[in-house]
């Protein structure tokens, strides 16, 4: 199947500091990537959609101004965490479709663990 | 609004048992649905999925019958192996139009097998 990775997969930060994780689809291009959140024994959430080239659509209830989306390329996407702190403290994972249509299979990454201090 | 319910975990079962993670829905029409797993160190991996009432999804001894008079999709096998430790998560999409692609998941559970 398509492979997906992410880099970091695990990072420490201070609190008010940013961070940013890399979201890459390896072998094919990703028209749309996702962003969930998972805390421990949760579901995951999903965070926001991007599409190649345009603005990402943040669900209800996640703030746009903290948690910055670029999907600059089809085979890149990045989430930056602006001014951390330590209830952003969780494992994110995002997930990547080939093709047009948005009912393509999605492929995950591994996830990253993001620790506040 | 949409949502997956799943058992909860840790499972436990020695080699060669015989597996049940149940899991029920509800979401509004008729929604796809799908079993993922996710081995450790590793991202979520589509298992299985059915797209209609009665549909049976299968692969790897796994299977799971989408049951729309009782909102459930269970997944089973019929004897488990070390290698099937993981972490099993259930989830449903709709299939209308528009932003009603997304995934709604369950909780997860986590399967060990022992030898």
């Amino acid at each position: 199947g398509a492979v997906v990775s992410q880099h970091p997969s695990w990072v420490i930060c201070k609190s008010g500091t940013s961070v940013k994780i890399e979201c890459r689809s390896l072998d094919f291009q990703a028209t749309t990537m996702f962003w969930y959140r998972q805390f421990p024994k949760q579901s995951l959430m999903l965070m926001a959609t991007s599409n190649e080239g345009s603005k990402a659509t943040y669900e209800q209830g996640v703030e746009k101004d903290k948690f910055l989306i670029n999907h600059a390329s089809l085979t890149l996407s990045t989430l930056t965490v602006t001014s951390a702190h330590p209830e952003d403290s969780s494992f994110y994972i995002c997930s990547a479709i080939g093709g047009l249509s948005p009912y393509n299979e999605q492929f995950f990454g591994p996830g990253t663990r993001l620790t506040v201090l | 609004g949409d949502s997956v319910t799943q058992m909860e975990g840790p499972v436990t079962l020695s080699e060669e048992a015989f597996l049940t993670i149940n899991c029920t829905y509800t979401a509004t029409g008729y929604p796809s649905l799908f079993w993922y797993v996710q081995y450790p160190g590793e991202g979520l991996q589509l298992l299985l999925k059915a797209t209609k009432a009665d549909d049976k999804g299968s692969n790897k001894g796994f299977e799971a019958t989408y049951r729309k008079e009782t909102t459930s999709f269970h997944l089973e096998k019929g004897s488990v192996q070390v290698s099937d430790s993981a972490v099993y998560f259930c989830a449903l999409r709709r299939n209308s139009g528009g932003s009603n692609y997304k995934l709604t998941f369950g909780k997860g559970t986590l399967l060990t097998v022992n030898p």
